[in-house]
């Protein structure tokens, strides 16, 4: 299965900043997917990338605040702008696997904390 | 509208202690279920993948089974190293997963 690199593995940041998350696949992969999972909840999807076309959001998750790149099969940014509090949160990236078998395999997240 | 619910929030058990974990699901369409376990500060791990009622999958102290409604992960005679939180989550005939919030698992010496 794939393996991701997912950076930075945690940040400190002011209210108002923001924050790029890059997640970095060892294979070419069609989507990438990114997660919000908040202190004592479960995940949550924010958004599917397709490379070279618009990323598509869930309900409740707008471009504005959640911009995601996605230049090359290998590679996304997410970028969480404009930050509050509220969005302290870990977020996860995630690629589908070979065949369902292997389920989707997901980077080690990025532990966001905004004071 | 798809859901999942986990139960129990959280379960404490002896080392050997043998248990269960509950997955329920409501989807229209289930494409596939999926067992995560994620240990603190990490992603997800993947675990089993089930496709259709009365399958079941092992890997070493864990099984997990499928119904129509429900999954279960039975531990048998776990040990601390199992000590993590248990995700389960469903695919419909889309490739979006919904999760369940997970049961925090404790295993004590």
């Amino acid at each position: 299965s794939a393996v991701i690199s997912q950076k930075p593995s945690r940040d400190i940041c002011q209210r108002g900043t923001s924050l790029t998350i890059q997640c970095q696949v060892d294979s070419q992969v069609t989507m990438m997917f990114w997660y919000r999972q908040q202190p004592g909840q479960s995940l949550t999807l924010i958004a599917t990338a397709n490379q070279g076309s618009e990323a598509t959001y869930e309900s409740g998750f707008v471009i504005d605040k959640f911009p995601i790149s996605r230049p090359n099969l290998t590679f996304s940014t997410l970028t969480v702008s404009n930050m509050s509090p509220e969005d302290s949160s870990i977020y996860l990236c995630s690629v589908a696997g070979d065949s369902i078998n292997y389920g989707y395999t997901f980077g080690s997240g990025t532990r966001l904390t905004v004071v | 509208e798809d859901q999942v619910t986990q139960s129990p929030e959280a379960l404490r058990l002896q080392e050997g202690e043998s248990s269960s974990l509950n997955c329920s699901y409501t989807v229209s369409g289930l494409r596939g279920l999926f067992w995560y376990r994620q240990d603190p500060g990490k992603g997800p791990e993947f675990l089993f993948t089930l496709y259709s009622a009365g399958e079941e999958k092992e890997k070493e102290r864990l099984k997990a089974t499928l119904t129509k409604k429900e999954s279960f992960l039975h531990i048998t005679a776990p040990k601390p190293e199992d000590s993590a939180t248990y995700l389960c989550a469903v695919q419909a005939y889309t490739d979006k997963l919904i999760f369940g919030t997970g049961t925090r698992l404790q295993v004590f010496p």
